[in-house]
């Protein structure tokens, strides 16, 4: 089965600082799609960044990059330049060919002004 | 743009009460997901339906009933409520097969905080 796991329950950063959350998985897949979403307190669910498996050119969106080590099962979702706004949950998923949707338990990142 | 609506928003029941929640999306999307919220535990995926016609079960299905009424409507029952089911639902979409897999980030609803006493 599959599984991903984020070992970092709770993280703080500085405002402008740049801070890396971890998340690995587990699969027998070989395609499969890997996602960051954030959920800030008023609790919506907002996409962040996706990765392909069969790209090794690590995804960025603008302040947001990965580092996807594909050998290692390893996701991890960069923030430059944190803002207060990015104070928020930060949830990795993970998704293949069935169309089933996994998710970590989560990483609390708190942007400290 | 409404995206996807869920309802209620908030709702107490007592044990053994039975309860439907209901769930929309305007997005023309084939996949449809039912997660549940519960702290520290991330979001754990009941059941889904990866188009119309179809439904499956996911991590913690137990306790629960889908049906995917129409391509639109994906709706969740709790059929005789426990204490244990106490969470904050969150129905979701994704634009689901024939496409590729890049293009299924999930559209989610707010949420229903449900409260089992």
């Amino acid at each position: 089965a599959q599984t991903v796991t984020q070992s970092q329950p709770e993280m703080s950063v500085q405002e402008a600082e740049t801070v890396t959350l971890s998340c690995t998985y587990d699969t027998s897949e070989s395609n499969y799609y890997l996602f960051w979403y954030k959920q800030p307190p008023s609790r919506q669910m907002i996409l962040v960044i996706r990765q392909e498996a069969y790209k090794q050119q690590n995804a960025t969106e603008n302040r947001f990059s990965v580092n996807f080590q594909k050998a290692a099962k390893s996701f991890s979702l960069k923030i430059s330049d944190s803002q207060l706004g990015d104070t928020a949950m930060y949830f990795c998923a993970f998704i293949d060919r069935t169309y089933k949707y996994i998710f970590g338990t989560g990483t609390r990142l708190k942007v400290l002004a | 743009n409404a995206g996807v609506t869920q309802t209620p928003k908030f709702q107490v029941l007592k044990t053994g009460q039975s309860m439907t929640l209901q769930c929309a999306q305007d997005m023309n999307h084939n996949s449809m997901y039912w997660y549940r919220q519960d702290p520290g535990m991330g979001l754990r995926l009941i059941y889904y339906s990866a188009s119309e016609g179809t439904t499956d079960k996911g991590e913690v299905p137990n306790g629960y009933n889908v049906s995917r009424l129409n391509k639109r409507e994906f709706s969740l029952r709790l059929e005789s409520a426990a204490p244990s089911q106490t969470s904050v639902y969150f129905c979701a979409s994704s634009v689901g097969h024939r496409l590729s897999m890049g293009n299924q980030p999930q559209h989610f609803g707010d949420g229903t905080r449900l409260s089992i006493l």
